[in-house]
């Protein structure tokens, strides 16, 4: 079972439009990262959130923590060519865990 | 703004064969982490240190070891090589806390053949 599911898996969108990617779970995290990643390389950090409620900007890209820190969501306005990729969500399960786990990540390819 | 660096970036190992992949993490950053990423899998939690202390286990193999040493460096040690070893190694590093954020490292490739 798949502690964080990520939706959708795959996303096809043309250049301009707007798309949100969704991060459940039915734990509760101290903190969730999203991430992006390219074939070969490492995950590079996009955001943290860690409060529930929080929303963080980072250009187009909005972040949504939800209240009960169980679900998160990735917005992109007016998506690029340059947003292609993998986003993955990764969050801690419980004060004390360091492990980070992975939901399966959404490949998000935008057409020009 | 350094990152984390790993070596080597690419490894090719025979079965039964041992394999030392090494990981220097963010100035300052005191915490290890260690994760394997399988062909199209999401990365899965092998094993983190924090000040040269086993902090957390995951999915790691007995075969495997890993240590950090006084100046936060990690080396993931692999012994016995089997083909389905052959993944994308990653160490990330952070500060010490529940909420840091982990950064991660290029990765180091291995094929086992």
């Amino acid at each position: 079972t798949q502690l964080l599911e990520q939706s959708p898996q795959f996303l096809s969108i043309q250049e301009g439009e707007n798309l949100t990617v969704y991060c459940n779970s039915s734990s509760v995290f101290s903190s969730l990262q999203w991430y992006r990643q390219e074939p070969g390389e490492g995950p590079v950090l996009l955001v943290t959130v860690v409060t529930g409620g929080e929303v963080k900007k980072l250009k187009r890209l909005t972040f949504q923590f939800g209240d009960a820190r169980k679900d998160s969501s990735l917005h992109i306005t007016a998506a690029q060519t340059g947003d292609t990729g993998l986003y993955l969500c990764a969050g801690r399960v419980g004060a004390g865990s360091y492990q980070l786990t992975f939901g399966k990540g959404t490949k998000l390819s935008v057409i020009p | 703004a350094a990152g984390v660096i790993q070596s080597p970036r690419h490894l090719i190992k025979e079965k039964r064969e041992t394999a030392t992949l090494k990981c220097y993490p963010i100035p300052r950053h005191d915490t290890v982490y260690w994760y394997q990423q399988g062909p199209g899998q999401d990365p899965q939690f092998l094993i983190s240190f924090y000040e040269k202390m086993q902090s957390d286990k995951g999915s790691i193999p007995d075969r495997f070891s890993a240590q950090q040493f006084s100046d936060y460096h990690s080396e993931l040690n692999m012994s016995s090589l089997e083909l389905g070893d052959s993944a994308l190694y990653f160490c990330a590093s952070s500060l010490e806390g529940p909420r840091e954020t982990q950064y991660f490292g290029p990765g180091t490739r291995l094929l086992v053949l």
